[in-house]
């Protein structure tokens, strides 16, 4: 069975562009949550979907948006990209939206803003 | 502000060893925890978990203590083995997924 899988592993961005990142969750599970992990800094929150909906949103600015798609993929989008927004985003999946549901992680989307 | 803080960057021990990994948390409103641990070019792993009502929570070679008036957490693996050796986070929800992770210990097992 697949894991948590995300596009593009790597990407290289200027400042002030867009960019969209993709993640297919584990067949079955329906909430998918996204994390941002600066260098040397544990991964923050950034969104969760369940069923298609937002179910949480971290600390982030409106520039950061996120949907999640009937067959529960999910992007995430992050306009004029700021050097700071330069991390490793991860997404992960479970089968429910509860504390007690185990997340699972893809490796990662690595965003490089120059 | 820090609300899940990992003091230790990092921990050297030898195989065979006992490895223990400190957690300290500041919000009384997390009620489950968890331990993940991160090799280098892959996504976080889940380790084990412990909910707030538990104070220890066992899983073959690691054990997880909570002791919720000290606010603290521990990981204790035994013995510790080189595959051991990665990331570990320390991370505590509130009772939905919003995980808040901790800055990680680097865990180094030698042979």
């Amino acid at each position: 069975d697949a894991g948590v899988t995300q596009s593009p592993t790597h990407l290289i961005k200027t400042r002030g562009q867009h960019v969209t990142l993709r993640c297919s969750p584990i067949s079955g599970h329906k909430s998918v949550s996204w994390y941002q992990q600066v260098l040397g800094q544990g991964p923050q929150f950034i969104f969760q979907y369940y069923e298609k909906e937002e179910r949480g949103r971290g600390n982030f600015p409106d520039r950061f948006s996120a949907r999640q798609f009937p067959n529960y993929s999910s992007e995430l989008n992050v306009n004029a990209l700021l050097l700071g927004d330069s991390a490793l985003y991860l997404c992960a999946s479970s089968l429910g939206h509860s504390g007690a549901n185990v997340l699972t992680f893809g490796a990662g989307s690595r965003l490089t803003v120059l | 502000d820090q609300q899940v803080k990992q003091n230790s960057p990092s921990l050297s021990v030898q195989e065979g060893r006992i490895s223990i990994l400190n957690c300290d948390y500041t919000n009384s409103m997390f009620d489950y925890f968890l331990w993940y641990k991160k090799y280098p070019a892959e996504g976080p792993t889940f380790l084990i978990s412990i909910s707030s009502i538990k104070d220890k929570n066992e899983d073959g070679r690691f054990t997880v203590f909570l002791n919720k008036s000290a606010k603290h957490l521990s990981l204790h693996i035994v013995p510790s083995q080189p595959g051991d050796s990665a990331v570990y986070f320390c991370a505590a929800s509130p009772g939905f997924q919003k995980l808040v992770f901790g800055t990680g210990t680097r865990l180094l097992v030698s042979p």
